[in-house]
């Protein structure tokens, strides 16, 4: 069965510092890949989405960054965070029967 | 693009009592629509979908309806429990291998015992 991992659980970081999210996934192929961010009570805003290894389509422009060096990895990151980049990340994947999967989220406070 | 709305955005019932959430949705096109719970501090899960060639599915005390005429999507909860407490979000896509799924902004939901 496919699983889905993300790391770290919670990550407090100061602003202006670097960022970089991890998620891989497993027991499937070719998965396509999306980012969301999700700020307190508010509802999923898709950040980057990718269909293929070196494929990113970015949805908002802003400080973030995403990249996809294997078929199953994605990776977001940040030069230089934002307090308004605080939020819960959400990475999640969908397959052939377009069922979309969320992993664990890492939950990102900057102070 | 696709644009999902949601009504309504927050939603009190009593226990045993029904709840109804109702989307709508813009491109035509979307022929998949899903239903995620979101639960406090957790991830969204998967709940229901429904694909255009179909116009009911059922799963035990939820049931999802789709009007396409209308542009229309409903999920339906019955016979409701403290723990059906949550957040619920639809969703629409077009199901292509490079379609994004476009979610609705999300109804809080609260089952009074």
């Amino acid at each position: 069965s496919q699983t889905i991992h993300q790391w770290p659980a919670t990550l407090v970081q100061p602003v202006g510092s670097p960022l970089s999210l991890e998620c891989t996934v497993e027991g499937t192929s070719n998965p396509n890949l999306y980012w969301y961010r999700q700020a307190a009570g508010r509802g999923l805003q898709l950040l980057f989405y990718s269909v293929g290894i070196g494929q990113i389509s970015s949805e908002v422009p802003q400080n973030l960054s995403a990249s996809r060096p294997q078929d199953r990895q994605f990776i977001l990151s940040s030069k230089k965070l934002l307090l308004s980049d605080s939020g819960f990340y959400l990475c999640a994947w969908t397959g052939n029967v377009h069922e979309q999967y969320f992993g664990p989220g890492t939950r990102l406070t900057v102070t | 693009g696709e644009n999902v709305e949601q009504h309504p955005s927050t939603l009190s019932v009593q226990e045993g009592d029904s709840a109804v959430i109702k989307c709508t949705y813009s491109d035509s096109a979307s022929n998949y629509f899903p239903w995620y719970k979101q639960e406090l501090g957790k991830r969204p899960q998967l709940i229901i979908d429904i694909r255009s060639n179909v116009g009911e599915k059922k799963d035990q005390r939820i049931a999802v309806t789709l009007n396409k005429t209308a542009k229309h999507f409903s999920l339906h909860i019955t016979e409701t429990q403290p723990e059906d407490s949550a957040v619920y979000f639809c969703a629409a896509s077009k199901e292509t291998s490079y379609d994004k799924v476009i979610f609705g902004p999300g109804t809080s939901l609260s089952v009074i015992p």
